[in-house]
């Protein structure tokens, strides 16, 4: 039940853009996203609940294509905080259960 | 803060002991969960639950019990640990109206 993300990995230098993708095999009802930093929690970034539906954060942004079961998230001029393992989560059809993707490891380098 | 533990933070045992990850929450939420972090497989779930003595089984949930008496406390139970269940264990809390987790720091399992 696991979403599938890509790229699995990705290096950036500062300033530079990324995308990373989200897709779910399963009808995907909520996609949320989070951040975790190396020997740390994850931290939530953001959830999108309806299809076609995007949101902001500072300059990290998402959308959701509920049709076509897909996220992706957007990070722009990337900086140096941004470096860190992203996931995205899905909820089940109750909203009670929270299925992660595989991760997908961002680093920034100056 | 989202005001969550878990203890123990780091625990090295032995194959065939049972072990118990215990998660203790002070924001009343009703619904708590188990992951486990392994490289390559990001985060799977392995039990929730939605209440007092209320769970369900996630994905990943064979060789693991569950149990929550109290809404502050959700216990993960290794009834007899195996190598593979090495892994760093989180726990998290949730929101469902918003869809945010706060988790917990991790436990570091490691069964030799």
């Amino acid at each position: 039940q696991q979403p599938v993300q890509s790229p699995q990995a990705v290096i950036l230098r500062e300033g530079e853009d990324a995308v990373i993708n989200c897709s779910s095999s399963k009808a995907l009802y909520s996609v949320h996203w989070y951040r975790q930093k190396h020997g740390e929690a994850p931290v939530f970034l953001m959830i999108l609940l309806k299809g076609g539906e995007q949101k902001g954060h500072e300059k990290i942004s998402a959308s959701f294509n509920e049709k076509k079961q897909q996220s992706s998230l957007y990070l722009t001029a990337s900086q140096l905080s941004y470096s860190g393992t992203y996931f995205c989560g899905t909820g089940g059809p109750t909203g009670n259960q929270f299925y992660f993707g595989t991760g997908t490891s961002l680093t920034v380098i100056p | 803060d989202a005001g969550i533990t878990q203890s123990p933070r780091h625990k090295v045992t032995e194959t065939g002991t049972p072990v118990t990850l215990r998660c203790h929450q002070t924001e009343n939420h009703r619904y708590m969960y188990w992951y486990r972090q392994d490289p390559g497989h990001g985060l799977r779930l392995i039990h929730y639950s939605y209440g007092v003595k209320d769970t369900d089984k996630g994905e990943v949930s064979d060789g693991y019990s569950v149990s929550r008496s109290k809404t502050e406390d959700f216990l993960l139970t290794l009834e007899s640990a195996t190598s593979s269940q090495t892994s760093v264990y989180f726990c998290a809390i949730g929101r469902v109206e918003t869809g945010e987790l706060f988790f917990g720091e991790g436990s570091r399992l490691t069964v030799l």
